[in-house]
């Protein structure tokens, strides 16, 4: 099914520790985006890229980094994790036509 | 600085009622504004979206309505069925498609047989 891809689904570290998460989209969008999503927080955007070759900062980057590989995929790397950053963590995409379209969300927890 | 705003916080039905949600946002400079469904521990399904030129989408048993000028959205549910339980989340794009898409708290929406 066309959509986009999140991976992994789960994931625990521990403080201090790096890892990347991976978002792949098959829509052929030119827009896609990073959120976390916390209890009584809401959505929160952490990074964006407009399209291919750019990226900008959201609400909440500080503590992450972002790279836009190729128009389908879309990472987002913690290089020191803390437990301020267990949360979970929605991939999205859009055109200017269809609105956003979520993955299914990658829950990290940061111990 | 957007702020979106959905009441009630909670929603408690019987099955077959006919409910409203609503959505209200203080900046009327949208691109769209989307509703959304997300089910406990899962993602967010998009339901319908409204481009700022657009006063209403329909999809099914749902509707929803678009007025800028007074800053509100409602999304109408008819016919309420125990699988609409969820939490719903209205979101307005800013200034571009791209535009930060900024989101209402959602409501608990239950409807019991």
């Amino acid at each position: 099914n066309a959509g986009v891809t999140q991976t992994p689904k789960f994931q625990v570290l521990k403080t201090g520790q790096s890892m990347t998460l991976q978002c792949a989209q098959d829509m052929n969008h030119n827009s896609m985006y990073w959120y976390r999503q916390d209890p009584g927080m809401g959505l929160r955007l952490i990074y964006y890229s407009a399209s291919e070759g750019t990226t900008d900062k959201g609400e909440v980057p500080n503590g992450y980094n972002v790279s836009r590989l190729n128009k389908r995929e879309f990472s987002l790397r913690l290089e020191s994790a803390a437990p301020s950053q267990t949360s979970v963590y929605f991939c999205a995409s859009s055109e200017s036509w269809t609105g956003r379209t979520f993955g299914s969300g990658t829950r990290l927890t940061v111990v | 600085k957007q702020e979106v705003t959905q009441i009630p916080a909670a929603l408690s039905v019987p099955e077959g009622e006919n409910l409203v949600l609503n959505c209200s946002f203080t900046d009327s400079a949208i691109y769209n504004l989307q509703w959304f469904r997300q089910d406990p521990g899962k993602g967010l399904t998009s339901l319908l979206l409204i481009q700022s030129s657009q006063r209403e989408q329909t999809s099914g048993r749902l509707n929803a309505s678009l007025d800028k000028s007074s800053g509100r959205s409602t999304l109408y549910i008819a016919a309420s069925q125990p699988g609409d339980s969820a939490t719903y989340l209205c979101a307005s794009s800013g200034g571009t498609s791209y535009g930060k898409l900024t989101f209402g708290q959602g409501t608990i929406l239950t409807v019991h047989p």
